[in-house]
């Protein structure tokens, strides 16, 4: 499959902890960007990376980082969890890093924090 | 602030008839909207975007800048268009973009 990958597919973790979520773009994809979806709210825009550059950042918690890395696989940290991190995160990735709103994404990784 | 709002978390429809789901926005500049479809176990992925002008398993949806609107419609209804329906808007700014999504409508498509 190249379509953009992402793992864990699940994960059960207690407040405190830190977690790190992967994702791998479409084969040829330079730009990765990570977004969460919680119960109540939409997908919200965390941050954009484009060939191991950070683009664009949106309400990305500071206990939250990212980084791309030369392979083009990217990487979220979610640290000091909290009840409210709850969410399904999802990776997408574009060919370039404006790429006329065409994303392609992943299948999400849900995370439960208890 | 750029803002998508999709006002009905649920729509309901029979086969046949016709469905509209409704998108508005808030953006000062030139807006750039789409439209994206998760069907049941699938990936959220593109289904329109409003510089195409092109028509995607019947949908269509016109820009409105002056009611700041981007309504998806379709004349008839079928029952594999049951799935959630996000609008976006694109705001791209020094080389990077970032996509803003609605809250998303749940379509159901009664047989």
């Amino acid at each position: 499959d190249s379509g953009v990958t992402q793992t864990p597919k699940h994960l059960i973790t207690a407040t405190g902890q830190r977690v790190t979520l992967r994702c791998s773009p479409r084969s040829g994809d330079l730009s990765v960007y990570w977004y969460q979806q919680s119960l109540d709210q939409g997908l919200q825009f965390l941050i954009q990376y484009y060939n191991g550059e950070e683009r664009a950042k949106g309400n990305i918690l500071e206990r939250f980082s990212a980084q791309q890395f030369p392979d083009l696989h990217s990487e979220l940290n979610l640290s000091s969890l909290e009840l409210g991190d709850s969410a399904l995160y999802f990776c997408a990735s574009s060919v370039g890093p404006t790429n006329t709103g065409e994303l392609f994404f992943g299948e999400g990784s849900r995370l439960t924090v208890l | 602030a750029q803002r998508v709002t999709q006002p009905e978390k649920l729509l309901s429809v029979f086969k046949g008839a016709p469905v509209e789901l409704k998108c508005n926005y808030s953006y000062s500049g030139s807006p750039e909207l789409f439209w994206y479809v998760q069907y049941s176990r699938q990936r959220l992925q593109l289904l329109l975007r409003h510089i195409s002008r092109e028509s995607i398993k019947g949908f269509t949806a016109d820009l409105n800048k002056g009611e700041t609107s981007f309504h998806l419609k379709k004349p008839f209804a079928q029952e594999e268009d049951s799935a959630m329906y996000y609008c976006a808007l694109s705001l791209v700014s020094k080389g990077a973009q970032k996509l803003v999504f609605g809250q998303g409508t749940r379509l159901t498509i009664n047989p």
